[in-house]
């Protein structure tokens, strides 16, 4: 029944490899994000996908690459990862629309440890 | 460079009485106004939303917009131990919702 759901939950790695986050939402919305909260709890934007389609993408570091296979669906791969990206991932999905109201719903966030 | 910006605490209130959170944005042209509630370890979660100006009330919250002034603020009533949490400020413009950096209530028993 899980709205938003990210797997996994936890993500423990050594420097320099490659890791994905998978991320499912069940809402039928239309968009799709992935955030990065820091250490300091900043929660930033990383990027947006609508109905498959990437519509954000912010300053983020070319090593990051989303895949959204369907809109039900988007994940986010890391190359080389870097002590730097040792943070907790979101995923949320919202449903926009022509007044641009949109709530998200936010997935359970994946803690990611760069030893 | 659009901002929003919020004091980043921790604010300390005592149980039964009202907290005060308060957001400030940089751009007249941001369209929705959101309160996300996030309890410490866990993900954020929608407490309000707001789009016009004035007050909107939903239970023990009200949520004040005032665009004129480019600032949105969020009263809890009543507040209760379960309160205690960090409460971000979202701002959508376009298609994009930026996020403050968050205020850390503590409701003190």
């Amino acid at each position: 029944d899980t709205a938003v759901s990210q797997t996994p939950k936890y993500l423990v790695t050594q420097m320099g490899n490659d890791k994905s986050i998978k991320c499912e939402q069940n809402l039928g919305h239309d968009t799709m994000y992935w955030y990065k909260q820091d250490s300091k709890k900043f929660l930033k934007i990383m990027f947006s996908y609508n109905n498959k389609e990437l519509i954000i993408n912010e300053t983020v570091p070319n090593r990051f690459s989303p895949k959204s296979p369907d809109k039900a669906h988007l994940n986010l791969h890391i190359n080389s990862l870097e002590l730097g990206d040792s943070a907790v991932y979101f995923c949320a999905s919202s449903q926009d629309n022509l007044l641009g109201r949109n709530i998200q719903y936010f997935g359970a966030g994946t803690r990611l440890s760069v030893l | 460079q659009k901002e929003v910006e919020q004091n980043s605490g921790p604010l300390s209130v005592p149980e039964g009485a009202i907290a005060s959170l308060n957001c400030t944005y940089s751009d007249r042209g941001s369209q929705s106004f959101f309160w996300y509630r996030q309890y410490s370890g866990k993900s954020p979660e929608l407490i309000m939303f707001i789009y016009s100006n004035g007050d909107k009330e939903d239970g023990r919250f009200t949520a004040q917009l005032n665009k004129a002034s480019q600032y949105v603020s969020l009263l809890i009533r009543d507040s209760q131990p379960s309160d205690s949490a960090t409460y971000l400020c979202a701002v959508k413009w376009s298609d994009k919702i930026i996020f403050g950096k968050g205020t850390r209530l503590h409701i003190l028993p």
